[in-house]
């Protein structure tokens, strides 16, 4: 079955500090990995994603992500948080039968220290 | 540049009542999707809709019906509500079926059933 966690409920880290958020998937195949943010009472915008090719993708707003198959993850990173990251942050993997359903994770939400 | 329009954007409503929960893609957007995200949960898929037709189909309750009309806008009707029916309510839109084709979330409807 497929399925997305993310270990980390609650992430806090000072601003400038560096960040990296876990994210582990079930799939019986290459798959198709996202990561969105969503601000409060905003809809999930797209950070970046992953289909094929080279395993560390950027995104937006300064995040990457490195996609690695042996540990059946694709945890983001960004060098220097500001507080403005605060937010809560989801992966994803899309669905079988590439209909475009998306399986989310728990999501973590990050807390930014001034 | 435009985006997804959801209506209402917040809804209240009593146990056993109607609701009726519309979406406005992006224009020229084929493709629409339902996710239902509950008090601290991940986003989890209800159904979608391609040029009018049903595509997918997840964990939605028979008493949710939906669909998507001649001019691409999808309405979520939801029948005998129940407590367990309060979430965000996320309509997201695309240029095409697959996963491959980005994902435009709209800013959600929230409901609340009392």
């Amino acid at each position: 079955a497929q399925s997305v966690t993310q270990p980390d409920i609650h992430i806090t880290v000072s601003e400038g500090a560096s960040l990296e958020l876990r994210c582990n998937y079930s799939y019986g195949a290459t798959p198709y990995l996202f990561w969105y943010v969503q601000s409060p009472g905003q809809g999930l915008q797209l950070l970046l994603k992953y289909f094929s090719g080279d395993t560390l993708v950027q995104g937006i707003k300064g995040f990457e992500a490195e996609f690695k198959r042996s540990q059946s993850s694709f945890n983001l990173r960004k060098p220097s948080v500001h507080w403005s990251d605060a937010a809560e942050y989801f992966c994803a993997v899309g669905a079988y039968g590439n209909t475009g359903k998306l399986i989310f994770g728990q999501g973590t939400t990050l807390q930014v220290k001034p | 540049a435009a985006g997804v329009i959801q209506s209402p954007r917040h809804l209240i409503k009593e146990k056993r009542e109607t609701a009726t929960l519309k979406c406005y893609p992006i224009p020229r957007h084929d493709t629409v999707y339902w996710y239902q995200q509950g008090p601290g949960q991940d986003p989890q898929f209800l159904i979608s809709f391609y040029e009018k037709m049903q595509s997918d189909k997840g964990s939605i309750p028979d008493r949710f019906s939906a669909q998507q009309f001649s001019d691409y806008h999808s309405e979520l009707n939801m029948s005998s509500l129940e407590l367990g029916d309060s979430a965000l309510y996320f309509c997201a839109s695309s240029l095409g079926r697959g996963v491959s084709y980005e994902q435009y979330f709209g800013p959600g409807t929230r409901l609340t059933v009392t």
